[in-house]
């Protein structure tokens, strides 16, 4: 039962283009929302986050949306860059407990 | 700042046999999470040790076992080992037992044959 979906598992993006990596969760329980980025042979990297309480959150490039209501979950990274090129995993963390369910990952590949 | 480490970061192990994970939390931090993920998932959660005491476990059978020394450095043991254990081991820490933002070691590749 996969309660965090990334229905697309990957993307290919020009630089300088804005790429949008999306995920979509099951539970209405879930208030704290994350993004992480992972390159071969490290450990995902914390990117971004955003509480339930709030729709928006910006980072640099990278900012996170959320949707309660369509229980959908976003984030544009503008513009986009080679280095951006990784797997991003979409996280979140339920109001009760404190473990992450993470989605399957999308592997951005940006262009030069 | 020390981040976290995880040792080995590649294991050959045969199946039945146990295996043992180590990881070290960075500096600070009193808790510590481990993931597995398998080939083209995302991670799934293990279980999670806060201040030396087991604080949440997924979905895993008991021959997953975990503990947390008082330096907050933790491991990860699994017996009986069976080819689908084969997966990269995640270990993640974080200040508090909460859910809040987790920095994750490199990973331990454990191929199970």
């Amino acid at each position: 039962d996969q309660q965090v979906k990334q229905n697309s598992p990957s993307l290919s993006v020009q630089e300088g283009r804005i790429s949008i990596l999306n995920c979509d969760y099951t539970n209405s329980m879930f208030d704290y929302f994350l993004w992480y980025k992972k390159y071969p042979a490290e450990g995902p990297t914390f990117l971004i986050s955003i509480s339930s309480i709030k729709d928006k959150n910006e980072d640099g490039r990278f900012t996170v949306f959320l949707n309660k209501s369509a229980k959908h979950l976003s984030l544009h990274i503008v513009p986009s860059q080679p280095g951006d090129s990784a797997v991003y995993f979409c996280a979140v963390i339920p109001n009760t407990g404190n473990q992450f369910y993470f989605g399957t990952g999308t592997s951005l590949t940006v262009i030069p | 700042e020390t981040g976290v480490t995880q040792s080995p970061t590649h294991l050959i192990k045969t199946r039945g046999q146990q295996v043992t994970l180590r990881c070290s939390s960075q500096s600070g931090h009193n808790t510590v999470s481990w993931y597995q993920q398998a080939l083209g998932q995302g991670p799934q959660f293990i279980f999670q040790y806060y201040r030396e005491e087991e604080n949440g476990r997924g979905n895993f059978p008991p021959r997953f076992s975990g503990l947390q020394f008082p330096n907050y450095s933790s491991e990860l043991n699994v017996n009986a080992l069976e080819l689908d254990d084969s997966a990269l081991y995640l270990c993640a820490s974080s200040l508090g037992g909460g859910g809040t933002e987790a920095f994750f070691g490199q990973g331990t590749r454990l191929t199970v044959v």
